[in-house]
């Protein structure tokens, strides 16, 4: 079963803050986040593990509620780069070929 | 730099015809995957490979199979295409540790007509 995701799309401007949720029913070992361009693949922003570990870019930070198996991406003082949309992926279990569930997305889309 | 790609980045088929989409990464990791990505429903992961000659079935594999001879190389098949199979099919790989990354290809967009 996916992922949920909130909100399905967002706007903002540039400067504003903006924060997306992904929220699952199963017990979760890893929350993975990755933004996609139009036209362009995924690329990947960060990974939560169960205990507290994170991995990933120094300007994105994120939560990952492992009680109740939900993260948050947030987005502070948005800039125009990044506009796109937003996939996070859910790991249950942590087998060493583990695969990801995606959620259906969120479009954020800044303006000047 | 990991580099991930994809055969085509279009194709059109007929409704029957076999069709193969190829992916070859250049980072030797052991892991592979293939999704679909349609509006609405993010990237559903159709099959994965988690070493030469390995496979698994991920959500939705029906009608699809694959196939992993060498390690750099995943590669998709549509034994009988059908118009429910038009959709962009993306490839990523990664290395044997589910903590990291997986680095996708930029997508091959099949239309089957």
């Amino acid at each position: 079963q996916q992922p949920v995701q909130s909100p399905q799309a967002v706007i903002l401007r540039e400067g504003e803050d903006a924060v997306i949720n992904c929220s699952s029913s199963k017990a979760l070992y890893s929350v993975h986040w990755y933004r996609q361009k139009h036209g362009e693949a995924p690329v990947f922003l960060m990974i939560l593990l169960k205990g507290g570990e994170q991995k990933g870019h120094e300007k994105i930070s994120a939560s990952f509620n492992e009680k109740k198996q939900q993260s948050s991406l947030y987005l502070t003082a948005s800039q125009l780069s990044y506009s796109g949309t937003y996939f996070c992926g859910t790991e249950v279990g942590g087998t060493s070929y583990g695969k990801l569930t995606f959620g259906q997305g969120t479009i954020l889309t800044v303006h000047p | 730099d990991v580099k991930v790609t994809q055969s085509s980045r279009y194709l059109v088929k007929r409704t029957g015809e076999k069709v193969f989409l190829e992916c070859v990464q250049d980072m030797d990791h052991e892991n592979m995957f293939w999704y679909r990505q349609d509006p609405g429903l993010g990237l559903r992961l159709i099959y994965f490979s988690y070493d030469v000659k390995m496979k698994e079935k991920g959500d939705i594999p029906e009608g699809y199979s694959v196939s992993r001879e060498k390690k750099e190389r995943f590669s998709l098949i549509l034994e009988s295409a059908s118009t429910n199979q038009t959709s962009m099919y993306l490839c990523a790989s990664r290395i044997r540790d589910s903590s990291y990354e997986q680095y996708f290809g930029p997508g091959t967009r099949l239309t089957v007509t």
